[in-house]
């Protein structure tokens, strides 16, 4: 099974600010790699597939970016509507999908 | 658009059989698979399996293999999640999802159903 890990557990940003969100691989997954955004009492929503490729009606200060086994994703300047948990999820291994632990943005 | 619509709350008493659903309309049914995802409260999200409703094909996380069965309707574009004996600690919230086209890497999951409850008490 791939582990997927997460860095850091909880980010505290202020508005306005730069944040980057680390995921890594215990094997490589090529670019099979997705990010969610979960906000409380809702599912998650598909942002980035194929480890940079930004899904549709996401706004761009949202990028993905890595390959093989180092993933970040960074959102350049915090809006009130970002504050939430980001999981990634590697979908190479098949079938044995699996989610990192996630990482909270939260406000500083 | 595409939507993918699930069953409301249960609250079971371990023992008992449940099944939940997860209705979808907007795309072409039988072309993607469907995923199964489970959140435990406060908890990270957990890929449980996904049946593909084209020939009803089924792949488990082997965390999950004969504790769940996924199954599929196709006249009814909908999906099912079932349990024969539920336990306590198979309450969560349980996500379908649709994933990829057979035979690609696309397997994202993307849209999400809105999740269903599922509580398990004595």
């Amino acid at each position: 099974e791939v582990v997927m890990t997460q860095s850091p557990a909880t980010l505290s940003v202020s508005p306005g600010e730069r944040a980057t969100l680390s995921c890594r691989a215990s094997q490589s997954v090529r670019t099979n790699l997705a990010w969610y955004q979960q906000k409380p009492d809702q599912p998650p929503r598909l942002l980035i597939h194929g480890a940079s490729t930004r899904a549709t009606g996401v706004p761009a200060r949202f990028s993905g970016s890595g390959s093989g086994t180092d993933f970040a994703l960074t959102i350049s300047s915090l809006q009130s509507e970002d504050f939430a948990v980001y999981f990634c999820h590697q979908y190479d291994d098949w079938p044995r999908f699996t989610f990192g632990p996630g990482t909270r943005v939260d406000i500083k | 658009e595409v939507q993918l619509v699930q069953s409301g709350t249960e609250m079971k008493k371990p023992g008992e059989s449940l099944t939940i659903s997860c209705k979808t309309s907007g795309y072409v049914f039988v072309n993607y698979w469907i995923a199964w995802v489970r959140q435990r409260p406060g908890k990270g999200l957990e890929w449980m399996g996904m049946v593909y409703p084209g020939d009803s094909d089924t792949r488990y996380n082997p965390s999950f293999q004969g504790q769940v069965t996924m199954s599929s309707d196709d006249s009814k574009t909908t999906a099912y999640l079932q349990w024969s004996t539920l336990k306590a600690s198979d309450s969560g919230i349980y996500y379908c999802a649709r994933g990829g086209v057979r035979y690609t890497d696309d397997n994202w999951f993307d849209p999400w159903g809105q999740g269903t409850l599922v509580i398990v008490s004595s």
